[in-house]
């Protein structure tokens, strides 16, 4: 019954690597999001989609790809894995304007 | 850059007293929200707060907002040891659809 669901928990991978974090919603909400958590607790917005279509993408570097096959599902697809990519992703959902979100309990990327 | 900054940064009290974190922001908003983040979970919504509102209760908590001053508060009254955590203010501007963060309140809360 997990409203915003994201998997895996944990990833520790190497450097070079391309990993993927998989995230689904179950609320029907038409917008998901990918945030970024530093090391400082700053959380900054990645990318945005609107029923499939993305709609703000926030100057990421392109190893960052996301993808949403349906409005329930937004994955982030990483490719060739930096040391400062190490920080912990969380997907979210919104249904409107003024309604909250509602986030995932996030994804604890380590490149090492 | 960040849209918001908090203070204070961390913020120590006992059970029973109650929590005031503040929050600035830069520009223009459609709303703005505030946020609970335990450690090592995902963030919660607490409340949200229309630009044409100066307030706003839910339970414990009590939001203001000052447009004019570009900065907003929240109070938990009667705090307890389960309230701690960090709280993020963020603002959403004009219909943009995404949420700009602040740079958090560490709260603890102690017996």
């Amino acid at each position: 019954d997990t409203a915003v669901s994201q998997t895996p928990k944990y990833l520790v991978t190497q450097m070079g690597n391309d990993k993927s974090i998989k995230c689904e919603q179950n609320l029907g909400h038409d917008t998901m999001y990918w945030y970024k958590q530093d090391s400082k607790k700053f959380l900054k917005i990645m990318f945005s989609y609107n029923n499939k279509e993305l709609i703000i993408n926030e100057t990421v570097p392109n190893r960052f790809s996301p993808k949403s096959p349906d409005k329930a599902h937004l994955n982030l697809h990483i490719n060739s894995l930096e040391l400062g990519d190490s920080a912990v992703y969380f997907c979210a959902s919104s249904q409107e304007l003024f309604y909250g979100y509602t986030f995932g309990s996030g994804t604890r990327l380590t490149v090492v | 850059s960040q849209q918001g900054e908090e203070d204070p940064q961390a913020l120590s009290i006992q059970e029973g007293e109650n929590a005031t974190m503040n929050c600035s922001y830069k520009t223009s908003i459609n709303n703005l929200q505030w946020y609970r983040q335990n450690s090592g979970r995902g963030l919660v919504h607490l409340i949200l707060i229309r630009s044409n509102e100066r307030e706003k209760h839910s339970g414990r908590l009590r939001v203001t907002l000052d447009t004019s001053k570009k900065s907003s508060s929240l109070l938990i009254t009667a705090s307890r040891a389960a309230d701690t955590a960090s709280y993020f203010c963020a603002t959403v501007a004009g219909t943009a659809s995404k949420l700009t963060f602040g740079t958090g309140t560490r709260l603890q809360v102690t017996l």
